[in-house]
């Protein structure tokens, strides 16, 4: 199965700094890639789909990058409301898999 | 506006058999891909289980054998069993609907432990 390697495993950040976050994968999955945003006692939720594109109602501020092995998710201007645990998430192979995780903390 | 809702028993012995169900709202279950994924406390997620409306399913080898998926389109809902469970099965579990291959809506989740 793919194997997806999220770096690093918590960011500590202040409101209003940059983050960027790493999904790798053990080969090559095109583009078949999709973030998910999770908060305590919460489902995950979408953020982007096939490395670039948003999912409906996600702020502009997200971005996605990146194509065979190497993603990065970038939020430009951190809010209050982005703290929380990202997750890549690989659909080109079945198992589906998804990375460890990256949590985003507040400095 | 569609929301899905997971029922079943939260505690589950040792050795028996897990029984989840989703119950999809303000929408139908057909023609879409519907997927089961599990979180155990604290960790990462791990997706087990999807079937299509027309009762195809396929499975996470890390289950397969132990696992059976099935969808009730009359009653809008699908189910997840999960036999021979033990404690490595204490997870939370996510219904999610897949639409062009993207699990872009999700149940709010079920916490299922497995204790005698």
């Amino acid at each position: 199965e793919i194997v997806l390697t999220q770096s690093p495993a918590t960011l500590s950040l202040s409101p209003g700094e940059r983050a960027a976050l790493s999904c790798r994968a053990s080969q090559s999955i095109s583009t078949d890639l999709s973030w998910f945003q999770q908060k305590p006692g919460q489902a995950p939720r979408l953020v982007i789909y096939d490395s670039f594109n948003r999912a409906s109602g996600i702020p502009a501020r997200f971005s996605g990058s990146g194509s065979g092995t190497d993603f990065t998710l970038t939020i430009s201007s951190l809010e209050p409301e982005d703290f929380a645990v990202y997750y890549c998430q690989q659909r080109s192979q079945w198992p589906r898999t998804f990375g460890q995780g990256t949590k985003v903390e507040i400095k | 506006q569609v929301q899905l809702q997971e029922s079943g028993p939260r505690l589950v012995k040792p050795s028996e058999t897990l029984s989840l169900t989703c119950t999809v709202s303000g929408g139908s279950v057909d023609n879409y891909f519907w997927s089961w994924v599990r979180q155990p406390a604290g960790k990462g997620l791990e997706w087990i289980a999807r079937i299509y409306s027309s009762g195809s399913a396929n499975y996470n080898p890390s289950v397969a054998g132990r696992i059976t998926m099935s969808i009730d389109t009359s009653k809008n809902q699908f189910s997840l069993n999960l036999r021979s469970v033990t404690a490595a099965d204490t997870a939370i579990y996510f219904c999610a609907r897949e639409s062009n291959y993207i699990w872009r809506l999700w149940g709010q989740g079920i916490l299922v432990t497995v204790s005698s």
